[in-house]
């Protein structure tokens, strides 16, 4: 079974538009970190949000947030007063565990297209 | 946040040959280093976990003998593709865990190889 899944291929969102990405994970472990990449056309990895398995409240970093409901097994990531420099790729990761050395397994990618 | 880095950022070579990547990191210390691979609009896929003075742990289906892993300090970690073919065409991206960068333990990524052969 898929760990992470993320069921939009792409999505497009007006300029100063809020827009939320899907995020499903599977796991069984209870303790679990669930993170947030962007990745734009250069290919580099930007670490956008980080949301733990024990945290009561949604993680916030600026315009993204993110909405984590747990008993469904989601973490959707909201982008708030889009901009177009958010046009890129988006993955949602989630690593099981505590220890340092445990693995993140990656979902397929949303490619977020923000129109002017 | 921590910087890591890879070396080349893009190669060229010719079917047959040896590529080596390098990815250190900057300004921490990584016991642990993971290698991803990304197809073009694809998702990264994990080949494997490079530990330092130790063999590197790779994933189901990731040829060890084709994909050479080196952690010989806390700061470098090099993946060889050795004989490549078109096929090993694709976009490499390491990624370090810094230790003391907080309770969630976040990855830290190189900025990526781009390795086209010919």
């Amino acid at each position: 079974a898929q760990k992470i899944t993320q069921t939009q291929p792409g999505m497009f969102v007006q300029e100063k538009e809020a827009v939320t990405l899907d995020c499903t994970y599977d796991t069984s472990d209870q303790s679990y970190g669930l993170f947030w990449y962007k990745q734009p056309s250069s290919g580099e990895m930007i670490f956008l949000i980080y949301q733990g398995s024990y945290d009561e409240q949604n993680a916030t970093e600026g315009r993204y947030s993110l909405n984590f409901q747990k008993a469904r097994k989601s973490a959707n990531l909201v982008i708030s007063a889009s901009q177009l420099g958010d046009s890129a790729m988006y993955f949602c990761a989630m690593r099981e565990g505590r220890s340092n050395f445990n693995k993140f397994y990656f979902g397929s990618g949303t490619k977020l297209n923000v129109k002017p | 946040g921590a910087v890591v880095s890879q070396h080349p950022s893009r190669v060229i070579c010719k079917s047959g040959t040896s590529v080596k990547i390098e990815c250190r990191s900057l300004d921490f210390q990584a016991t642990t280093m993971f290698w991803y691979r990304q197809f073009p609009k694809k998702s990264l896929m994990l080949m494997a976990t490079s530990n330092e003075g130790s063999k590197a742990t790779y994933e189901q289906g990731v040829e060890k003998d084709k994909f050479l892993i080196n952690h010989a300090s806390l700061t470098l970690s090099t993946l060889t593709v050795t004989s490549a073919h078109p096929e090993d065409s694709s976009f490499y991206i390491c990624s370090a865990r810094e230790p003391t960068s907080g309770s969630y333990n976040e990855q830290f990524f190189g900025p990526g190889t781009r390795l086209t052969v010919l």
